[in-house]
């Protein structure tokens, strides 16, 4: 069975600071691994995916993860914080076939503060 | 990209009544669509997995007498909360898988299911 493990449910910065949102996942086949933003009463906007190509995936709004097998983690960072970046963000895993359901992390509120 | 249309976005329903939610695929053909519920500051879980033609696969603890689900064609699959009461009250979003092997799911923009 796949999981997700997003360790800290809150995590706060400062506009302009760094962001890292730590994911580790478990699964017993080559995952696909997916980073998503979800703004209040709005439904998830794909930031990124890892899908067995390059371990470091640029995203939009300037975020990028780092698919490290050995740690079996895809943390997700962005060098400076802007304002709009606070949302929740939730890490996701599949087995990458086609019709199978995504396996969500608890999800992190990120806050920025001015 | 591909895009996923939910209706209604917000819906306000008497306990004991019944409530339809729509998922449509605007731009592409979606063999199946997955239905997710999400509690307030909580993750998204997965109620059930709709193919096209067939019977939905709900997930453990999941009423399918509740919580009907239709995929009548490749674009449209509905959920409908069936004699809603108060704890039912959530968001639910549907997300869609495309065709073909590939491994991206889009999602709709969730409908808020308030019961009064």
């Amino acid at each position: 069975a796949q999981s997700v493990t997003q360790l800290g449910s809150h995590v706060s910065v400062s506009e302009g600071a760094l962001v890292l949102l730590r994911c580790n996942y478990s699964s017993s086949v080559p995952p696909y691994l997916f980073w998503y933003v979800q703004y209040p009463n709005q439904g998830l906007q794909l930031l990124l995916k890892y899908t067995s190509a390059a371990t470091l995936v640029k995203g939009i709004n300037g975020f990028e993860a780092e698919f490290k097998k050995s740690e079996t983690s895809f943390h997700l960072t962005k060098p400076s914080a802007h304002m709009s970046d606070a949302a929740e963000y939730f890490c996701a895993v599949s087995e990458g076939r086609s019709g199978t359901a995504l396996i969500f992390g608890k999800g992190t509120t990120l806050s920025v503060s001015s | 990209g591909a895009v996923v249309s939910q209706h209604p976005s917000r819906v306000i329903c008497k306990s004991g009544t019944s409530v339809k939610i729509e998922c449509r695929s605007l731009d592409f053909q979606a063999t199946t669509m997955f239905w997710y519920r999400q509690f307030p500051k909580q993750s998204l879980m997965l109620m059930a997995t709709s193919n096209e033609g067939s019977k939905a696969t709900y997930e453990q603890g999941v009423e399918k007498d509740k919580f009907l689900i239709n995929h009548a064609s490749l674009t449209l699959s509905t959920l409908t909360v069936t004699s809603a009461h108060p704890e039912d009250s959530s968001f639910y979003i549907c997300s869609a898988s495309v065709t073909g092997g590939r491994t991206e799911a889009f999602f709709g923009q969730g409908t808020r299911l308030t019961v009064v």
